[in-house]
């Protein structure tokens, strides 16, 4: 949807270990999310983009940094991957804020 | 901060029958309010939203949800259930508190289950 690629779409990394997790899209869309999916807790806003070079911290932003250098690419990095971390991470984009968003189709790390 | 709560973590209900899910928002600003369906191994898909104008809102495969502003709601409603409806159902809703609308917040989910 809305030409959102995830990668890796699975991972399985080491405590301590960095991981960077990649979004793309083909779309344009200004606004771009990380959101983590946990049972029992849906969807967590981890930190999202509102343009080149601008962004923000989600409710559950601690362990986290991104960085979106350009339009079509957001990277989620997990500086030193622990086991609470062990998630499905998805990418989601919209044109506006009061757009609807549009997801990828996520990425499932275990961190062991 | 806007909050998000669905009633029913998870719902099952007969093929045919009706199908309710809940949602209710906390914010006495009339924000902007989604729902999504998520089938398995997959991501999330819209299935309708409110923005402004009409109350009810009619979405894809039959859905449809009343925004509610008295009650704080936005219940999603289908009058029959079929097996395809099997899912998760997130409500979400548009961060609207200090005119900054650019966050997204999600209820914990409801895991729908029907029955032949």
């Amino acid at each position: 949807d809305a030409g959102i690629t995830q990668s890796p779409r699975h991972k399985v990394t080491e405590t301590g270990t960095p991981v960077t997790l990649r979004c793309h899209q083909t779309e344009n869309h200004r606004y771009m999310y990380w959101y983590r999916q946990d049972p029992g807790h849906g969807l967590r806003l981890i930190h999202y983009s509102y343009g080149v070079k601008d962004t923000d911290k989600g409710e559950v932003s601690d362990g986290y940094s991104v960085s979106r250098s350009k339009t079509e690419d957001f990277l989620l990095t997990l500086e030193s991957a622990t086991s609470s971390q062990t998630s499905v991470y998805f990418c989601a984009t919209r044109p506006g804020s009061n757009s609807p968003l549009h997801f990828g189709n996520g990425t499932r790390l275990t961190v062991t | 901060a806007q909050s998000v709560t669905q009633l029913g973590s998870h719902v099952s209900v007969s093929e045919g029958a009706l199908v309710l899910l809940r949602c209710n928002y906390s914010s006495s600003v009339p924000p902007y309010l989604f729902w999504y369906v998520q089938y398995p191994n997959q991501g999330l898909q819209l299935l309708l939203k409110y923005t402004t104008g009409a109350t009810l809102v009619k979405g894809i495969n039959g859905f449809e949800a009343e925004f509610k502003k008295s009650e704080t709601s936005f219940h999603l409603t289908k009058p029959s259930a079929h097996m395809s409806d099997a899912a998760e159902y997130f409500c979400a809703v548009s961060d609207l508190v200090g005119g900054n609308t650019d966050k997204l917040i999600f209820g914990t989910g409801t895991r729908l289950q029907v029955f032949p």
